[in-house]
């Protein structure tokens, strides 16, 4: 079952303006990780925070981890048409050989033009 | 390098038949993931290789679902018996360790 989840589960913004999604786990984790999907190019990595790590900046995202209230966010600012896509959080458990990502349900963004 | 290729990327079956979907990783990767995502949710994990091994199966919905990679590198996820419910894209994935995995495109299931 999925162990996350985003919100908010839609967001359309005027392409420039920043979008922001949260996302919430259950259990303690050893990294989380966000991915991009369209139909375009499927899912795609974006961006892995470990759970040592605050704050991770990559080009225009930036994703925050609070481990005291199990959640983060990604910031994509400066958004572009480009960016309309549904967003994932990941969550690879803290436990022992376990490397399997848990999903979210994804937050779809449309960046209007 | 390529990056991780499935086959078919489509398939139409009608309720009973058995399906063999194909998934190539990227050469090296020790770690390959199965998912199976229903249209408008995430991904839900299926099933985790190391190398050969199968290290983990506890997201395989039933019997019906059997997957393999006997020489550590191509996997095969083989439903029997499909019905309808097992429509859905399956995804694979392959990774070096605990970060980043990388997707192929996906074969996308249809059960009539």
């Amino acid at each position: 079952s999925q162990q996350g989840e985003e919100d908010p589960q839609a967001l359309s913004i005027q392409e420039g303006e920043n979008a922001t999604m949260n996302c919430s786990y259950k259990t303690s984790i050893n990294n989380l990780q966000w991915y991009r999907q369209n139909s375009g190019r499927g899912l795609v990595h974006l961006i892995l925070i470990r759970s040592n790590e605050r704050e991770k900046h990559s080009g225009r995202l930036r994703v925050t981890l609070d481990t005291s209230k199990k959640s983060s966010s990604l910031l994509i600012t400066a958004s572009r048409a480009a960016d309309t896509a549904s967003y994932f959080c990941a969550t690879v458990y803290n436990a022992g050989n376990n490397r399997k990502l848990i999903w979210g349900l994804g937050t779809s963004l449309a960046v209007n033009p | 390098g390529a990056g991780v290729s499935q086959s078919p990327r489509y398939k139409v079956a009608k309720r009973g038949q058995d399906v063999a979907l194909r998934c190539d990783p990227i050469s090296g990767h020790v770690s390959l993931f199965w998912y199976q995502q229903a249209l408008g949710q995430g991904p839900e994990f299926l099933t985790y290789f190391q190398n050969e091994a199968q290290l983990d199966k506890s997201g395989l919905p039933s019997d019906r679902f059997f997957a393999e990679r006997p020489e550590g590198s191509v996997s095969t996820l083989k439903i029997q018996r499909t019905q309808q419910e097992d429509s859905a894209v399956y995804l694979c994935a392959s990774s070096l360790n605990r970060g980043e995995q990388y997707f192929g495109p996906g074969t996308r299931l249809t059960v009539t």
